[in-house]
């Protein structure tokens, strides 16, 4: 079972406009989430995160809410550009319970992100 | 830094064929992740290491997998034999101690045919 969803496969957005890339999760031990960006033929890169303790974070463009009554969240970019075109991975992080424990982030499906000019 | 270096980036073999996927993590990240993508599951973590030792290998599919860290600047993904269903990109990636963020290496396409 899935413990990170993420329902929209695709996105498609015009450029400039607001683009929204949603996320859920199962597991109410997640206390540190992650979006990576991915392009074709390339590994996926950071772009922004969230800890729990907080609702939003913000970087330029960029900014993710989150909501841990609804175990959701999710990223605006802001405007939108054909950069950003990409696959979006959200990823949750367990916390640490033991030495050398978990480190493990745990990722969803990806949302395919188009932003057409 | 030249970041996560994987090779070779792509591989095409016969089924039943044994594969070496090999990973170089950024120095000095006590931490060395592979996962697998694919269409139906996604980026899953197959194994990662802390420090050289394995610490958790629950992601490995069957007996077939298996990943060693000799030392701290390589690692290796063996599957033998291989089966058309391992056809997946396979990425490593490493991590500093005490952060949440891990560096992706531009992955491995392996295709079983």
């Amino acid at each position: 079972d899935q413990q990170v969803k993420q329902n929209s496969p695709s996105l498609s957005v015009q450029e400039g406009r607001i683009s929204i890339l949603n996320c859920d999760y199962t597991n109410s031990m997640f206390d540190y989430f992650l979006w990576y960006k991915k392009y074709p033929a390339e590994g996926p890169t950071f772009l922004i995160s969230i800890s729990s303790i907080k609702d939003k974070n913000e970087d330029g463009r960029f900014t993710v809410f989150l909501n841990k009554s609804a175990k959701h969240l999710s990223l605006h970019i802001v405007p939108s550009q054909p950069g950003d075109s990409a696959v979006y991975f959200c990823a949750a992080k367990s916390p640490r319970l033991t030495q050398g424990g978990s480190e493990k982030l745990v990722f969803g499906k990806g949302t395919k992100l188009t932003v057409n000019p | 830094d030249a970041g996560v270096i994987q090779s070779p980036r792509h591989e095409v073999t016969e089924m039943g064929q044994e594969v070496t996927l090999r990973c170089k993590p950024i120095s000095g990240h006590d931490y060395l992740f592979w996962y697998r993508q694919t269409m139906m599951r996604g980026l899953e973590l197959l194994i990662y290491f802390n420090n050289n030792v394995p610490i958790d290998d629950s992601g490995m599919p069957e007996d077939r997998f298996s990943a060693k860290m000799p030392n701290a600047s390589f690692s290796t993904l063996k599957i033998q034999p291989s089966e058309p269903r391992d056809s997946a990109v396979y990425f490593c990636a490493s991590s500093p101690g005490g952060s949440n963020e891990q560096y992706f290496g531009p992955g491995t396409r392996l295709t079983v045919t």
